[in-house]
């Protein structure tokens, strides 16, 4: 069964927009680990941000900030004024202690950014 | 800083062949873990070792092994190599707290190979 799930497939913007990625999780863990990668057309994996099951706290990082709600098991991402170089796919990705902390990787959303 | 070296970038091989690829951790990271990444797929999880032995097993066929050497890197073998093995495989590289307990590390991904069957 999937753990993690992005609903969206693609998401395309035009330059200064923002953007919302989507991402549910599925966990029966009590310590867990939420993350944001962004995969540019090169091909790398650049890890973006991480959030723990503990800390709800919401907080943005320069253009990003994240949702974070365990009541409804989400962990949205945000990317304010979007640029060119932010189209990307980006992956949320879960690690639980109990599957040794390995990544379960959503589909990923693909963001084009228009200029 | 340092990151994850994995070599090589690129390799071409033929059906039936093997291949090696290797991975070098950011120093002092003791966890690593192979994924491998199909067109428009997203990243699936190989294997993974702690203090060189391994510690979770994925969806890893049977034709692949890897190991994790003295020096934390690690190389993930692939022998009678098919089509469907191409693919873009990545390394990732964390550290955990003494005592192998919950990491507050995140996961950094070396560039990938990008490995292409002919």
């Amino acid at each position: 069964a999937q753990k993690v799930t992005q609903a969206q497939t693609e998401i395309s913007v035009v330059e200064k927009e923002d953007v919302t990625l989507d991402c549910v999780y599925e966990t029966r863990d009590t310590t867990y680990y939420l993350f944001w990668y962004k995969q540019p057309p090169s091909g790398e994996l650049v890890f973006l941000i991480r959030r723990n099951s503990f800390d709800e706290q919401n907080e943005i990082s320069g253009r990003y900030s994240w949702n974070f709600q365990k009541s409804t098991s989400s962990f949205n991402f945000t990317i304010t004024a979007s640029q060119v170089v932010d189209s990307a796919v980006y992956f949320c990705a879960l690690s639980e202690g109990s599957n040794d902390y390995k990544l379960s990787f959503g589909a990923g959303t693909t963001v084009t950014v228009r200029a | 800083a340092a990151g994850v070296i994995q070599s090589p970038r690129h390799l071409i091989k033929e059906k039936r062949e093997t291949a090696t690829l290797k991975c070098y951790p950011i120093p002092r990271h003791d966890t690593v873990y192979w994924y491998q990444q199909g067109p428009g797929q997203d990243p699936q999880f190989l294997i993974s070792f702690y203090e060189k032995m391994q510690s979770d097993k994925g969806s890893i066929p049977d034709r692949f092994s890897a190991q994790q050497f003295s020096d934390y890197h690690s190389e993930l073998n692939m022998s009678s190599l098919e089509l469907g093995d191409s693919a873009l495989y990545f390394c990732a590289s964390s550290l955990r707290p003494l005592g192998g307990g919950a990491s507050n590390q995140p996961q950094h991904f070396g560039d990938g190979t990008r490995l292409s069957i002919l």
